[in-house]
């Protein structure tokens, strides 16, 4: 139990060109969602909290504009990054869960490569 | 300000042996600490966690002991196999579930055969 699946696993893009990623909690209504951005070796690094029906709140010098965030569903959140550059280019995972006192549950990432 | 702190950086051991993967937190308001274990290309999943009100739980191979006095928590890996191999996070989060995770720097094991 308790799957989040993340989507597309993998994107090569342009400059410029604005990319969508899809988490989906699969067997359960997730009341809040985490956005993170991993850098190759090294930890993950929160960019926001998503809670469903809410606005996303960006943890500090995470662009809002640069990263939207929607969790329009109990199931749905996606991370739009819009008008992507090179130095966009990290792997984002996000995570899931249903409510306090329950762990969060993370999808397997999106790698994101701006050429 | 790194909240939680990990070490070893990196762990190499035999198979067979008991890596132990240490983690000190500053924020006394944390209540939750779990450890993750990823693979390369893939998410972190989710081994073991523990609150502070006991000081050791144990879920098949791995084990976390807690000391709330000293901020200290460590994983241990009994019995470590090469499928073991893997980059271990701990974490801290207050109330768990809907706040943040804070996770340490991470550490990369390589378990030989």
């Amino acid at each position: 139990g308790a799957v989040v699946s993340q989507h597309p696993s993998r994107v090569i893009c342009k400059s410029g060109t604005s990319v969508k990623i899809e988490c989906r909690s699969l067997d359960f209504q997730a009341t809040t969602m985490f956005w993170y951005r991993q850098f190759p070796k090294q930890s993950l690094m929160l960019m926001a909290t998503s809670n469903e029906g809410s606005k996303a709140t960006y943890e500090q010098g995470v662009e809002k504009d640069k990263f939207l965030i929607n969790h329009a569903s109990l199931t749905l959140s996606t991370l739009t990054v819009t008008s992507a550059h090179p130095e966009d280019s990290s792997f984002y995972i996000c995570s899931a869960t249903w409510g306090s006192n329950q762990p969060q549950h993370f999808g397997d990432g999106t790698r994101l490569s701006i050429l | 300000q790194q909240q939680v702190k990990q070490s070893p950086q990196s762990l190499i051991v035999q198979k067979g042996g008991i890596p132990i993967i240490n983690c000190a937190y500053e924020n006394t308001a944390f209540d939750y600490f779990p450890w993750y274990q990823q693979f390369p290309g893939k998410g972190p999943a989710l081994l073991i966690a523990i609150r502070p009100d006991v000081s050791e739980k144990k879920e098949g191979r791995f084990t976390i002991s807690f000391n709330k006095s000293a901020k200290q928590f460590s994983l241990h890996i009994m019995d470590s196999q090469p499928g073991d191999s893997a980059t271990y996070f701990c974490a801290a989060s207050m109330n768990s579930g809907n706040t943040p995770l804070v996770f340490g720097k991470g550490t990369r094991l390589s378990v030989i055969a």
